[in-house]
């Protein structure tokens, strides 16, 4: 079955843009969660959605914002871009069967924004 | 606080030899989800092998086996038989108990360099 899609694969912004990233999980998964990966902080999670609801959220400005439709489909926005959020964008979905014990996360390719 | 310490930054191994990738964790939490994943040089995360903290056993996927020291706190990713392709970035990472139902909240470690010489 088809894994998880994210696009777009490249993008380029300059400072105060903002930006729209996509991602479709792998079908009948309902959970979807975003990480933000840079060469200095690694992965760092952003959010979580399940059901159109943000289930948590990590350590980030208000400026990083995300939402998830009917279909399971979700979209991260930053707006106001600064030249720290360039960095590569990692959708991931899940089954979401609860606990700790299960469900491994499918990430995707991920999103490669540069920020001039 | 959770925490991932993979104290590797970069490993060199021969084609065909056997690897360990150490990993140590911290948490508070009685229950929890260790995993390894690999990064390849594309950017996509790749689920590699899960290992839950009241597993009995360590948990092994073909070539990849996971050494759960529980009283150490270690979950070090062993690779037998090296290949080429295994060169990439490998990622320990945690889930913990305290997020409920929640998926996706998956700690990170710095992460390791594979590099597989021929």
């Amino acid at each position: 079955k088809a894994g998880v899609t994210q696009t777009p694969r490249y993008l380029i912004k300059t400072r105060g843009q903002q930006v729209t990233l996509s991602c479709s999980p792998i079908s009948g998964h309902r959970s979807v969660s975003w990480y933000q990966q840079t060469p200095g902080q690694g992965l760092q999670f952003l959010f979580e959605y399940f059901s159109e609801t943000q289930r948590n959220k990590g350590n980030f400005p208000g400026r990083f914002s995300g939402r998830q439709f009917s279909n399971s489909r979700s979209e991260m926005n930053v707006s106001t871009l600064e030249l720290g959020d360039s960095a590569l964008y990692l959708c991931a979905s899940s089954l979401a069967s609860g606990g700790a014990r299960t469900g491994e996360l499918f990430f995707g390719e991920g999103s490669r924004l540069t920020v001039l | 606080a959770q925490k991932i310490t993979q104290t590797q930054p970069g490993m060199f191994v021969q084609e065909k030899e056997a690897v360990t990738l150490d990993c140590t964790y911290d948490t508070s939490d009685p229950s929890y989800g260790l995993f390894w994943y690999k990064q390849p040089s594309s950017g996509e995360m790749i689920f590699l092998i899960y290992q839950g903290s009241y597993d009995q056993q360590n948990a092994t996927e073909g070539r990849y086996s996971l050494n759960f020291q529980k009283a150490r706190k270690s979950a070090n990713l062993v690779i037998s038989a090296s290949q080429l392709g295994d060169s990439a970035m490998y990622f320990c990472a945690m889930r913990g108990a305290l997020y409920g139902g929640s998926q996706g909240n998956l700690i990170f470690g710095k992460g390791t360099k594979l590099s597989v010489k021929p």
